[in-house]
């Protein structure tokens, strides 16, 4: 069974720019949360969607926005990129809407922005 | 914001010690969590523990809640070199009807390392 695969690994941005990341759940699952991991923040939560529903949202300014397809795949969008923005995105995704389970978390995508 | 404390911030054992890690959160949970996490990768699920739970095991690892404290402890018994990576502590404060609405708040985090 294929896990959570996100695209891309790596990526170099300038600032200004705008990047899109893509997270596949794996098959079934239909909730798709994304987290931004820094050194001094730690793990922030971005949103989560729920069977194309954004069900809720963290503390991030409105250049972060994301959307979930009918296949449960889901992108992240960040505009106007600024330095800050570098960090490790994490995809999660779980089977259960209470999320019971926990959830299975992508290998990440590292996104430097210079 | 970080709901999530661990403590200690880093550990270092020998092989085959017990390693216990301490979390403190602040508001009430529906669930907690445990994650670990190798080398900046993604995070493995390891073990989840309801409000209603006291106690839980799974394998070499004994997950405790106290809810009265708002406090959890991951212990890892007869630890190997293969355990040593960043483990954290995810609460899960529930939506509508006891569901959950993906928003795990993390702690920062306990770096662990196991020496052979």
């Amino acid at each position: 069974k294929a896990g959570v695969t996100q695209t891309p690994r790596y990526l170099i941005k300038t600032r200004g720019q705008q990047v899109t990341l893509s997270c596949s759940p794996i098959s079934g699952h239909r909730s798709v949360s994304w987290y931004q991991q820094t050194p001094g923040q730690g793990l922030q939560f971005l949103f989560e969607y729920f069977s194309e529903t954004q069900r809720n949202k963290g503390n991030f300014p409105g250049r972060f926005s994301g959307r979930q397809f009918s296949n449960s795949r889901s992108e992240m969008n960040v505009s106007t990129l600024e330095l800050g923005d570098s960090a490790l995105y994490l995809c999660a995704s779980s089977f259960r809407q209470d999320a019971y389970g926990g959830y299975t978390f992508g290998s990440g995508t590292r996104l430097t922005v210079v | 914001s970080q709901q999530g404390e661990e403590d200690p911030q880093a550990l270092s054992i020998q092989e085959g010690e017990n390693a216990t890690m301490n979390c403190s959160y602040k508001t009430s949970i529906n669930n907690l969590q445990w994650y670990r996490q190798n080398s900046g990768r993604g995070l493995v699920h390891l073990i989840l523990i309801r409000s209603n739970e006291r106690e839980k095991h799974s394998g070499r690892l004994r997950v405790t809640l106290d809810t009265s404290k708002k406090s959890s402890s991951l212990l890892i018994t007869a630890s190997r070199a293969a355990d040593t990576a960043s483990y954290f502590c995810a609460t899960d404060a529930g939506g509508n009807y006891g569901g959950s609405q993906g928003n795990l708040i993390f702690g920062k985090g306990t770096k662990l390392s196991v020496k052979p």
